[in-house]
C-alpha cells in the first residue's frame, strides 16, 4: 500500500537557518503530495501542494519539488523564523479512484523548532 | 464561513462509556473523514464519507462508528471507550473530483479515557 517516510524530529535550528525536512513516499500510479503544517493546539493547516512530477509547491517562503525518480518531496525554507515552530507533516493522495479522493496518507510528522 | 467545526473541544470519558464527536462544514464538500493523531504515528483513517448516505472504514475502524445523512455533519461514534481510544481526533473535508485531493481540517477534539 501507500507509505509516506519524513525525517524524526525535533529538528532544532536557530533563527534565520535553512531548514529542510526529508520526505520520501511509496505510491502507485501519480500521487499528488502535499504539506500541512500544524502549530500548536491547532489543527493541520495546508503548506503547499504539487500534483505532478517536477511541480514545485510554494508558499509563505516554504518550497517543495516533486521528485517522480527519487520519490521524494523535500520540504525547504531559506530563512526560518521563531514563528515557523511547529510541526510538518507529509501527505500523499493517490487520486486513482473516486473512493481515494476522501483519504490522504500521511508520514508521522516533524517538530521543528526555532530559537531566537 | 466557520469552515471545520468539531464539538467538543476536550473530553474525558471513564473506560466503557460512549459519547458522539461531533463534525459539521459549511464548504460544501462531497468527502468527509476523521483520523486520529497518536505521537509518532502521524495521522490514521479512522472511518470516511464519499457522500451522504456512503460511508467505509478506514486504517483503524473498530471501537468507531459513523453515518452521514447530511452533506455538512458527520459524527463519530465512540461505543465503548478505550484507553487506547485516547487520542486527538481531527475530521477532514475535501472537495473531490480530479485534482481536488487536498483536505481541510476542523480544530480537533482532544479525547482522554480513564
Amino acid at each position: 500500500g501507500d507509505s509516506v517516510t519524513q525525517m524524526e524530529g525535533p529538528v532544532t535550528l536557530s533563527e534565520e537557518a535553512f531548514l529542510t525536512i526529508n520526505c520520501t513516499y511509496t505510491a502507485t500510479g501519480y500521487p499528488s503530495l502535499f504539506w500541512y503544517v500544524q502549530y500548536p493546539g491547532e489543527g493541520l493547516q495546508l503548506l503547499l501542494k504539487a500534483t505532478k512530477a517536477d511541480d514545485k509547491g510554494s508558499n509563505k517562503g516554504f518550497e517543495a519539488t516533486y521528485r517522480k525518480e527519487t520519490t521524494s518531496f523535500h520540504l525547504e525554507k531559506g530563512s526560518v523564523q521563531v514563528s515557523d515552530s511547529a510541526v510538518y507533516f507529509c501527505a500523499l493522495s493517490d487520486g486513482m479512484t473516486t473512493d481515494s479522493w476522501g483519504k490522504l496518507q500521511f508520514g508521522a510528522g516533524t517538530q521543528v523548532v526555532v530559537t531566537p | 464561513n466557520a469552515g471545520v467545526t468539531q464539538t467538543p473541544k476536550f473530553q474525558v470519558l471513564k473506560t466503557g462509556q460512549s459519547m458522539t464527536l461531533q463534525c459539521a462544514q459549511d464548504m460544501n464538500h462531497e468527502y468527509m473523514s476523521w483520523y486520529r493523531q497518536d505521537p509518532g504515528m502521524g495521522l490514521r483513517l479512522i472511518h470516511y464519507s464519499v457522500g451522504a448516505g456512503i460511508t467505509d472504514q478506514g486504517e483503524v475502524p473498530n471501537g468507531y462508528n459513523v453515518s452521514r445523512s447530511t452533506t455538512e455533519d458527520f459524527p463519530l461514534r465512540l461505543l465503548s471507550a478505550a484507553p487506547s481510544q485516547t487520542s486527538v481526533y481531527f475530521c477532514a473535508t475535501s472537495k473531490g473530483g480530479t485534482g481536488n485531493y487536498e483536505q481541510y481540517f476542523g480544530p480537533g477534539t482532544r479525547l482522554t479515557v480513564t
